[in-house]
């Protein structure tokens, strides 16, 4: 079954510091792999894209990892800031006919004074 | 939103009532989606378009129809709304033909509560 998981469900840091979400995904034949910023009331905005053949890719403050081997990526989040509070979400699509997206349910981030 | 604007933004309606919603985009994108977002699940794709007139179903479509009759407009009709349809409804396009595998732009949503 083609499924995304994702952890943590919630998470709390202050300002200024660091953080690391998780993503595992069992989605084959697999093409590329999103992660998703939602801001409260709003849709989904694309941070990155991920290929099977790309490590590391960065847009700003957010740098994702993919390692297609163990079927695990994470975004990393550096001296966070208020306005990094947001669900993030995790998107798998697979190739071929049957390229459909999968999507995890998220991790919650409140970022705090 | 990617010059995608949904309509209403809200709205209240009765079991057994049918409800249309809107999705009008700008970007004279091919693709066009609907999705669902209920808490504890991830996003679920209603339907999709690939282009005027063309549509197909996705994962939860039992209960929803779709139209789309000009490139900018895709419209979601539940035919006889339940509770259970209660959730936020997101329209999301894509540039190139791609399809799922180009990345997709959301509009801000519809609320939509079945009483």
């Amino acid at each position: 079954k083609n499924q995304v998981e994702q952890s943590p469900q919630s998470l709390i840091i202050l300002e200024g510091k660091n953080c690391t979400l998780q993503c595992n995904y069992t989605v084959s034949p697999f093409s590329n792999l999103r992660w998703y910023k939602q801001d409260t009331g709003r849709g989904p905005v694309s941070l990155t894209i991920m290929t099977f053949s790309e490590n590391t890719k960065s847009n700003g403050r957010y740098t994702a990892t993919l390692d297609a081997d163990t079927k695990q990526s994470s975004l990393h989040i550096t001296a966070s800031q208020l306005s990094d509070s947001a669900s993030y979400i995790c998107v798998v699509s697979r190739t071929g006919t049957a390229s459909k997206l999968t999507f995890g349910t998220g991790t919650r981030l409140q970022v705090t004074l | 939103d990617a010059g995608i604007t949904q309509s209403p933004r809200h709205k209240v309606t009765e079991t057994g009532t049918p409800v249309t919603l809107r999705c009008h985009q700008t970007e004279n994108h091919r693709y066009m989606y609907w999705y669902r977002q209920d808490p504890g699940h991830g996003l679920r794709l209603i339907h999709y378009s690939y282009g005027v007139k063309d549509t197909d179903k996705g994962e939860v479509s039992d209960g929803y129809s779709v139209s789309r009759s000009k490139t900018e407009d895709f419209l979601l009709t539940l035919e006889s709304a339940t509770s259970s349809q209660t959730s936020v409804y997101f329209c999301a396009i894509s540039e190139g033909t791609g399809g799922f595998a180009d990345t997709q732009y959301f509009g801000p949503g519809t609320r939509l509560t079945v009483l």
